[in-house]
C-alpha cells in the first residue's frame, strides 16, 4: 500500500518569497512517480510537476522545483518568488510505476500568499 | 475544448435518487480515472479504465456505485439510491497509457444529497 503525508495543513508566505511544502511518502514499490497538484478555490486540479523514483536530478518547472530525497522518502515542493495567484490547496500524490497509475493523494496544504 | 470535461458541474439530489455523472476525457487519452473528494480532503481513487476495460474498481465504496466507458471515450459514473455520505466532489482524470504520465483533471462535479 502507498501512503502520502502532508503535515502542514496551512501555510502563509509573503509575496515574492520562496516557500517549501512538505511531503513524505511510504511505498514498497521500487518504481513509482511523485506528483504535485494545485487546486484553487474554483476546484480544478492543476498538474504542476513530476518526479520519477529513478530520476537522478530534481525536477523543475518554471518557479516550481521538487526537492526529492529518496532515502528520506520525501518530495517537497519549492515555489520560488511567490505570487498572489499561488494561493490555493496543494496536493502531493504518488502513483505506481506501471501503466495503471492510479494516484494516492495526501491531505493537502493550504497556501496563502500575503501581499 | 482540449481539457477533460465533466458535467454537470453541480448536482443536487434527494436521498434515494439515482444520479449519473459524465466525463469526457482528453482526446487520445487511453486511461481514465474517477476520484471522490470529500470536503477538506485529498481525492480518493474510485475506479480506472483503460480504453473500455474497467481494470480496477477497488475504490468504489459500495455496489451502489457503477462506472462504465462503453466506447473507450466518454465515461459515466452512476450512483444508485444516493445517501448523504455520497455528497462530495467527483473528479475525473485522463492520461496517456505510459507509466507515470501526469493525470489531467476535469473541474469535477459537486454532488449534494439532501
Amino acid at each position: 500500500a502507498q501512503k502520502i503525508t502532508q503535515t502542514q495543513p496551512g501555510m502563509f508566505v509573503q509575496e515574492k518569497e520562496a516557500v517549501t511544502l512538505d511531503c513524505t511518502y511510504d511505498t514498497s514499490d521500487p518504481s513509482y512517480g511523485l506528483f504535485w497538484y494545485k487546486q484553487p478555490s474554483s476546484g480544478e486540479m492543476i498538474f504542476l510537476i513530476y518526479q520519477g523514483s529513478y530520476d537522478q536530478q530534481n525536477a523543475t518547472e518554471g518557479r516550481y522545483s521538487l526537492n526529492f530525497q529518496k532515502a528520506r522518502k520525501s518530495a517537497n515542493l519549492v515555489i520560488s518568488a511567490s505570487q498572489l495567484g499561488d494561493s490555493a490547496m496543494y496536493f502531493c500524490a504518488m502513483g505506481p510505476g506501471n501503466a495503471g497509475n492510479m494516484l494516492t493523494f495526501g491531505g493537502g496544504t493550504r497556501l496563502m500568499v500575503k501581499p | 475544448g482540449a481539457g477533460v470535461s465533466q458535467s454537470p458541474r453541480y448536482k443536487v439530489a434527494k436521498r434515494g435518487q439515482d444520479v449519473a455523472l459524465r466525463c469526457d476525457p482528453i482526446s487520445g487519452h487511453v486511461s481514465l480515472f474517477w476520484y471522490q473528494q470529500a470536503l477538506g480532503q485529498g481525492p480518493e481513487f474510485l475506479t480506472y479504465f483503460q480504453n473500455e476495460a474497467q481494470l480496477d474498481k477497488s475504490g468504489l465504496p459500495s455496489d451502489r456505485f457503477f462506472a462504465e466507458r462503453p466506447e473507450g471515450s466518454v465515461s459515466t459514473l452512476k450512483i444508485q439510491r444516493t445517501q448523504q455520505e455520497d455528497s462530495a466532489v467527483y473528479l475525473c482524470a485522463s492520461s496517456l497509457r505510459t507509466a507515470n504520465q501526469p493525470q489531467h483533471f476535469g473541474d469535477g462535479t459537486r454532488l449534494s444529497i439532501l
